[in-house]
């Protein structure tokens, strides 16, 4: 059974501040995405990273693919109370266009 | 506006009453697919349907019914709703592709059976 893990589960950081959050499996996926959810909403795609060792940029965050496409990192500089939310990453399964999704990183910045 | 539209958004139902969460898309997509959301386990697949009159089950379908006889309509029925079936249920569609093309989501019905 393929499984993403998140970590942290939770964080809580101050407007300002860098943080990395991290999507590590341990089986190779195809690609990854990231969505972010904010309350009483559905989420929303945030990135598709494709290429082991690719490094994608969306403003102040940083989405980079592991070598072994086993693993994703999301770094966000200088976060703002709008980064608010719960970031999920998400991999191909293994039947086509299953989708599987980690539990997720829920991120609080305060102002 | 491309949209997924869920309905009701809030419902509190009792053991046993047969209920019906309808989901559509205006974004002509082939791909439909029902996900809960509990915590501390994130998004889990319920059932999905990559066309009319196609579906399949996902990773936790015990419990739960859909159909597709249109397009655009992908309906979650539960038949005998228990507890252990309060959750946050999403609707998603998107375009086949694998995972390269974006899912929408709907904004989600909060369930809770007593």
């Amino acid at each position: 059974t393929q499984l993403l893990e998140q970590s942290p589960q939770f964080l809580s950081i101050q407007e300002g501040e860098n943080l990395t959050v991290y999507c590590n499996s341990s089986s190779v996926f195809s690609s990854l995405q990231w969505y972010r959810q904010e309350p009483g909403e559905g989420p929303v795609l945030l990135v598709t990273v494709v290429t082991g060792g690719e490094v994608k940029k969306l403003k102040r965050l940083t989405f980079q693919f592991g070598d072994a496409r086993k693993d994703s990192s999301l770094h966000i500089t200088a976060a703002q109370p709008g980064d608010t939310g719960l970031y999920l990453c998400a991999g191909d399964g293994t039947s086509y266009d299953k989708v599987i999704f980690g539990p997720g990183t829920s991120l609080s910045v305060i102002p | 506006e491309a949209q997924v539209t869920q309905n009701p958004r809030y419902l509190i139902t009792v053991t046993g009453k047969k209920l019906t969460v309808t989901c559509s898309q205006n974004m002509n997509h082939e791909y439909m697919s029902w996900y809960r959301q509990d915590p501390g386990l994130g998004l889990r697949q319920i059932y999905y349907s990559m066309n009319v009159e196609v579906t399949d089950k996902g990773d936790v379908p015990e419990g739960y019914k859909v159909s597709r006889k249109e397009k655009r309509n992908f309906p979650l029925i539960l038949e005998s709703p228990s507890p252990n079936q309060t959750s946050l249920y999403f609707c998603a569609s998107k375009v086949m592709g694998g995972l390269n093309t974006e899912a929408f989501f709907g904004q989600g019905t909060r369930l809770t059976v007593v």
